[in-house]
């Protein structure tokens, strides 16, 4: 069965570089959810996109920004990276308030 | 904010123990799913509670929400080797699509 594909699985920055990951959920499912997990602790929730549009926001950065395009994928956007920005970034997908599958992960790296 | 404690933090327990993690929120919850993830792996689905009070049982997995839809408990009876990991509650708002996650139990199981 298709699960959820991220890329890139590996990302090393600069600091004050930019970033983009993306999301391609599983096919059919039409929300798309962010998160952000650093070392030893809890995902914590960025940004959920419903249909494409987005429905809820989370403790997303202003410097970060995130689309869900016509596609059903979705992009984050990071700017100006810091050191506290590496982590592991979770996309998720789901039917509306159903169980999430969750994807590999994107581990930023910012040096 | 929203805050979803889970305690304890870490669980080390003898092989065939029983193990109990507990999980709280600071408001009422609209449901709670909970989450398994493995070192070096993404959160896996394991069940969603929607009622007050509801009970669901996976094999040596017992799920309950509470009455008041705001605390949640995860018992595994007779723990095996292969239940090491770490256990997540995430807790779906009242008023929108996001999810807060738990600040997750790690069990550990001593053969």
């Amino acid at each position: 069965a298709a699960g959820v594909i991220q890329s890139p699985r590996h990302l090393i920055k600069e600091k004050r570089e930019t970033a983009t990951l993306k999301c391609y959920p599983i096919p059919r499912h039409d929300t798309v959810y962010w998160y952000q997990q650093g070392p030893g602790q809890d995902p914590q929730f960025l940004i959920s996109f419903y249909e494409k549009m987005q429905s809820d926001k989370g403790s997303i950065p202003d410097r970060f920004s995130a689309q869900q395009f016509s596609d059903y994928h979705s992009e984050l956007n990071m700017s100006s990276l810091e050191l506290g920005d590496s982590a592991l970034y979770f996309c998720a997908s789901s039917y509306p308030l159903g169980e999430q599958f969750f994807g590999p992960g994107t581990r930023l790296t910012v040096l | 904010g929203q805050q979803v404690m889970q305690i304890p933090q870490y669980q080390h327990v003898q092989e065939g123990e029983d193990f109990t993690t507990y999980c709280n929120s600071s408001t009422t919850l609209s449901n709670i799913q909970w989450y398994k993830q493995r070192p070096g792996g993404h959160p896996v689905f394991l069940i969603q509670l929607v009622k007050s009070g509801e009970v669901k049982k996976q094999k040596r997995l017992t799920f309950q929400f509470g009455e008041a839809k705001k605390n949640s408990s995860l018992h595994i009876t007779a723990t095996q080797t292969t239940d090491v990991g770490t256990y997540f509650c995430a807790g779906r708002s009242n008023t929108g699509n996001q999810f807060y996650f738990g600040t997750g139990t790690s069990l550990t199981v001593i053969p």
